[in-house]
């Protein structure tokens, strides 16, 4: 089976610009967190998003923004990117609420 | 706020020997923790997790032990093996609901042959 996909795998934005992370879950999952991991420190979670939902928001900026469609992929947004946005940028899912995540392997964005 | 908080950024030991990796939280509404395991290039892989109303799991080779009057819990490896070399995540958060997990800053395990 596959796993958690997410494209791009690197990005270069210029400080100022948009970007779009993609992310498709597992089969049969229904449930997808977005989590910003800087270099040197731990995942960060940003959203959750169950059943096309969301259900949960982190301390972020309202420059990040995200939504699930019909089929449970999801994308998040990030506007007027900030040289700090510069992060890996981790997409996971579950089956339900109560099960562990499973990570994609991210999207390594830098800002310039 | 660093709610979880893993204080060994690197542990090195040999093949064979057990390894031990440490994590403090604070927050004590916190009632489900789990270990993480990553490689590089590779998003964070699911090792073992454990409630609170336990102190202990295992499985297989891995066991975590909860210490909640300390706050504190911890990942064994016996033995230790050269494929085990990752960086390590504590997560922890309030319920088994992956909503706002929080993470420490790991701990990189070198395992040497």
């Amino acid at each position: 089976d596959a796993g958690v996909t997410q494209s791009p795998t690197h990005l270069i934005k210029t400080r100022g610009q948009q970007v779009t992370l993609r992310c498709s879950p597992i089969s049969g999952h229904k449930s997808v967190s977005w989590y910003q991991q800087v270099l040197g420190q731990g995942p960060q979670f940003i959203f959750q998003y169950y059943e096309k939902e969301e259900r949960g928001r982190g301390n972020f900026p309202d420059r990040f923004s995200a939504r699930q469609f019909p089929n449970y992929s999801s994308e998040l947004n990030v506007n007027a990117l900030l040289l700090g946005d510069s992060a890996l940028y981790l997409c996971a899912s579950s089956s339900n609420n109560n099960s562990p995540l499973h990570f994609g392997n991210g999207t390594r964005l830098t800002v310039t | 706020d660093q709610q979880v908080k893993q204080n060994s950024p690197s542990l090195s030991v040999q093949e064979g020997r057990i390894s031990i990796l440490n994590c403090d939280y604070t927050n004590s509404m916190f009632d489900y923790f789990l270990w993480y395991k990553k490689y590089p290039a590779e998003g964070p892989t699911f090792l073992i997790s454990i409630s609170s109303i336990k102190d202990k799991n295992e499985d297989g080779r891995f066991t975590v032990f909860l210490n909640k009057s300390a706050k504190h819990l911890s990942l064994h490896i016996v033995p230790s093996q050269p494929g085990d070399s990752a960086v390590y995540f504590c997560a922890a958060s309030v319920g088994a609901n992956n909503n706002d997990m929080r993470f420490g800053a790991g701990t990189r395990l070198t395992v040497k042959p």
